[in-house]
This record gives structure tokens, sequence and C-alpha cells, in this order.
């Protein structure tokens, strides 16, 4: 693994259905985010971890829900999907270590249809 | 509310320079970044600002005027590579990213 995987790169939901995106990084990152990007706006941060234990809510958390147990994994769970998020959903990871940029790093995505 | 601003779209001739604008009103500042986004794939870094005036990074580079809320990126001898989506993002208050919608470069031989 080298940076940051996603799994699965696509999916077809059936609204109702749970479903769980998967994100793993090896980069030692203590923090984590989840966005979504719809076509004509800026990602949206969905939930954020800061570091391992502890979650967040970023500006569009609604439908979803998410897990810290260790350092290199983030999954994200659609408790019952319904059409609006179909999206495309990206983690990414930073080092906020203080006094530097704490750049974030993306995943390669998730596309996600929900009918 | 936040908001940050950008073109939609833009077009430029291969060889030729482009600047994409980006204006933000968010609450606080704590550095601005831009990324580049090829079609189908993930945001990538390309800049970071936090003091005032101009980062250069080979054919690319990045202004900030905090005062103006304005930030620029600067994209120097186009290549057609350079097709893609920038976005321009702000750290607020809350060390949160605050993301503009891209603009979409379309480079014409």
């Amino acid at each position: 693994i080298a940076g940051i995987t996603q799994a699965p790169t696509s999916q077809i939901l059936a609204a109702g259905r749970r479903m769980t995106l998967r994100c793993t990084q090896d980069m030692r990152h203590n923090a984590m985010y989840w966005y979504r990007q719809d076509l004509g706006l800026g990602l949206r941060l969905i939930h954020y971890s800061n570091t391992a234990g502890t979650t967040g809510k970023g500006e569009v958390p609604d439908g979803y829900s998410v897990s810290r147990a260790n350092t290199d994994d983030f999954p994200l769970t659609l408790a019952s999907a319904v059409p609006s998020q179909t999206s495309v959903y990206f983690c990414a990871s930073s080092d906020v270590s203080g006094g530097g940029t704490d750049t974030q790093y993306f995943g390669p995505g998730t596309r996600l249809t929900v009918l | 509310g936040q908001n940050i601003d950008q073109p939609t779209e833009m077009t430029a001739t291969e060889g030729a320079i482009v600047q994409i604008n980006c204006t933000y009103q968010t609450s606080g500042f704590n550095g601005l970044f831009w990324y580049q986004q090829h079609a189908g794939e993930a945001p990538t870094f390309l800049s970071y600002n936090v003091l005032d005036g101009l980062e250069e990074k080979g054919r690319f580079s990045s202004f900030l005027s905090r005062s103006k809320g304005y930030s620029y990126l600067l994209l120097k001898e186009l290549q057609m590579k350079d097709s893609a989506s920038y976005l321009c993002a702000v750290r607020d208050s809350n060390y949160q990213l605050i993301w503009g919608a891209g603009t979409k470069l379309i480079i014409k031989p």
C-alpha cells in the first residue's frame, strides 16, 4: 500500500441499503477526512478525525457515520442510503503536527450511485 | 456564511500563461491551498500560501493578499496535460478546509 486506498472504486446501491466505504492510509497521518464531491459544488466535509479514537462532524454529516479504531483506517457508513447520497466520495489524510502546512492528501475516490 | 469564489471555466492556448483567481470570505484564515484535479481523479496538492506574496514552484506560482481576501494561481508555458480543474481552499478558524467549486481549465493547441 502506498498513500491512501479506498474501496470500492464504484458501487450501485438500492435505496434503503446499508453501505460502508473503506479508507486506509499507510502514511501514519493522525488526521483523516471524508468529503463528498458533487457537480458544481466544492468538496464538502462529511466527518473528520483528528486522531485515533476521536471523530467530529463536518458540514454535511446527516445520514453518515464514521469510526476511527486505529490510525490507518477510517470507514464511512451510510446506514440507509438515499438517492441524494449519490456522489463521489473522497477520503483524505494529513499530518497535523503544528507548524507545518498540514496538507491533505486524497485517496482515489469512490463513485456511489443510489437508485 | 463562508464563501470561496472562483471562475467556473477558463480557456487558454498551449504555451501561453493563465491566471486563475480566487476570492474568499471565511471565519478566520489559516492558510490557502491550491489543488489540481484531473477528470475522474483525486485532487492533488499544488501550493500553499499563509503569508502575503508570491510562492513560485516551477511553472506554477500562487499569490495571496490576506487584506483583500484574494489569491491567484498562475500557470506558465501551458501544456495540454494542464487541462484540469483547479480547486482553491481556505483553512478557517476551526482548522477545516472550505473549498471553492473549482475552475475547469481547457487548453487548446
